[in-house]
């Protein structure tokens, strides 16, 4: 059963720092990139960027820069969100969801984000 | 704001046909095939539901259509039933610099 499986909910500090997991099962993590999508309490969808799960290199939207990394454990099959010096405006959902590669294998082909994990609450409060 | 515009909500009966539009510019929706779909019931991830404009992903009912002309998408819903009752997101690329942009989302109710 192909799935992403994400890290549970967490409660951090104005200030803090969270990491979030996505571990991949049922198809070859390397053959996907992956992508990571916030969408704030009562909010839409906000495409945050991407990694590739080939080389690790990581491409961030506009707005997720500096606070914002990505990573890989490809031993493990998971993809990871670290955010650090939280503030109360990241109280979100993100989503970990999966693009195909192009023919080059390094660039995604942006059609369909067809898994996604299930998502991870995080609530940054005093 | 949200790069692509959406209709805050739309309603329809069971049974009938609804459209859900999205409006972008030239930069994504009008300059590529590229547009997707997505229907997320509260508390739940979003699904795919069309790709590539008006691909339905396997398991997806036929009841689901997408279509394009110019800068406008559309999303139809035809039988409404009342599962169908979520949030639905556009998507589309938009080049090498933004990449990715979403719609504010739409709310369909089944009255």
């Amino acid at each position: 059963q192909v799935q992403l499986v994400q890290s549970g909910s967490e409660l951090k500090k104005p200030g803090a720092s969270v990491k979030v997991s996505c571990k991949a099962s049922g198809y070859t993590f390397t053959s996907y990139a992956m992508n990571w999508v916030r969408q704030a309490p009562g909010q839409g969808l906000e495409w945050m960027g991407w990694i590739n799960t080939n080389t690790g290199n990581p491409t961030y939207a506009q707005g997720f820069t500096g606070r914002f990394v990505f990573s890989l454990d490809t031993s493990v099959s998971t993809a990871y969100l670290q955010i650090s010096s939280l503030k109360a405006e990241d109280t979100a959902v993100y989503y970990c969801a999966s693009l195909s590669y192009d023919s080059s294998g390094y660039f995604p082909t942006y059609d369909a984000f067809d898994i996604w994990g299930q998502g991870t609450m995080v609530t940054v409060s005093s | 704001q949200s790069a692509l515009t959406q209709p805050a909500s739309v309603s329809g009966s069971p049974g009938q046909s609804i459209t859900i539009s999205c409006t972008g510019t030239s930069s994504d929706v009008g300059s590529y095939n590229l547009v997707s779909w997505y229907q997320q019931h509260p508390g739940k991830a979003p699904k795919l539901m069309i790709y590539e404009g008006s691909k339905r992903p396997s398991g997806v009912s036929n009841r689901f259509s997408g279509s394009k002309s110019g800068n406008t998408a559309s999303l139809t819903i035809s039988g409404l039933q009342a599962e169908d009752e979520a949030d639905y997101y556009c998507c589309s690329y938009a080049g090498s610099s933004t990449y990715v942009v979403f719609g504010g989302g739409t709310k369909l109710t089944v009255l």
